[in-house]
């Protein structure tokens, strides 16, 4: 599966919309894009995922560029409960397996 | 939506003991379970995957004697760490999918994990 590259910690203002962006420009054509979420010493939690449409849930949206090298997962109305590591994951079509790499650290502000 | 729980919660034993995990899938089945070790300030590390019926898969550099996975049911995978030692303390995360979920969507719903502590 693809690497991915995230920055490793962001702040956001209460109220306002996160964007995290993710980088993984080695991706392949069968390759998803999943996000997680861990919120402290709880386990993940996924929050969406795509290939190349852009996708919307009640959590977030996640914006994959056209050429699908990099994506952002964007949570419109951050609240302190968001605070949490976010993982972005490359993931091939058929494959169960989850590799998680360092993921960014998201501090929501008051 | 789909939940899995693990138990305990937390655990604290004395070196040299064997402890066990449990992960089930509350409100779906699951032929294939994953086991995560999480040391603290790191990412998750993926150690096994649990097969229903079938040996579990280690991971490279993951001992099988050390951590035994048992998947004896669609909806009960355990661990066993046996022989534990002050440096397997950690937090145990198991995940599953739901057999019946679109394998396009191929999501994992993971457990709250289980917070290893050896004296």
């Amino acid at each position: 599966d693809a690497k991915t590259t995230q920055p490793t910690s962001m702040d956001c203002a209460e109220g306002r919309a996160a964007n995290l962006p993710c980088n993984h420009s080695t991706i392949s054509g069968n390759e998803y894009v999943y996000w997680y979420r861990q919120i402290h010493s709880q386990g993940p939690q996924y929050i969406i995922h795509g290939l190349k449409n852009n996708e919307t849930n009640e959590m977030a949206s996640l914006i994959i560029t056209e050429d699908r090298k990099s994506s952002t997962l964007i949570l419109p109305h951050a609240t302190l409960r968001d605070t949490a590591v976010y993982y972005c994951i490359v993931r091939s079509f058929g494959n169960e397996k989850l590799t998680f790499g360092t993921g960014t650290r998201l501090t929501i502000i008051p | 939506g789909a939940v899995v729980s693990q138990h305990p919660s937390r655990v604290i034993c004395k070196s040299g003991t064997s402890v066990k995990i449990e992960c089930r899938s509350l409100d779906f089945q699951a032929t294939t379970m994953f086991w995560y070790r999480q040391f603290p300030k790191q990412s998750l590390m993926l150690m096994a995957t649990s097969n229903e019926g079938s040996k579990a898969t280690y991971e490279q550099g993951v001992e099988k004697d050390k951590f035994l996975i048992n998947h004896a049911s669609l909806t009960l995978s355990t661990l066993t760490v046996t022989s534990a030692h002050p440096e397997d303390s950690s937090f145990y995360i198991c995940s599953a999918r739901d057999m019946m979920s679109g394998a396009g969507a191929n999501v994992l719903t993971f457990g709250a994990g289980s917070r290893l502590t050896v004296l």
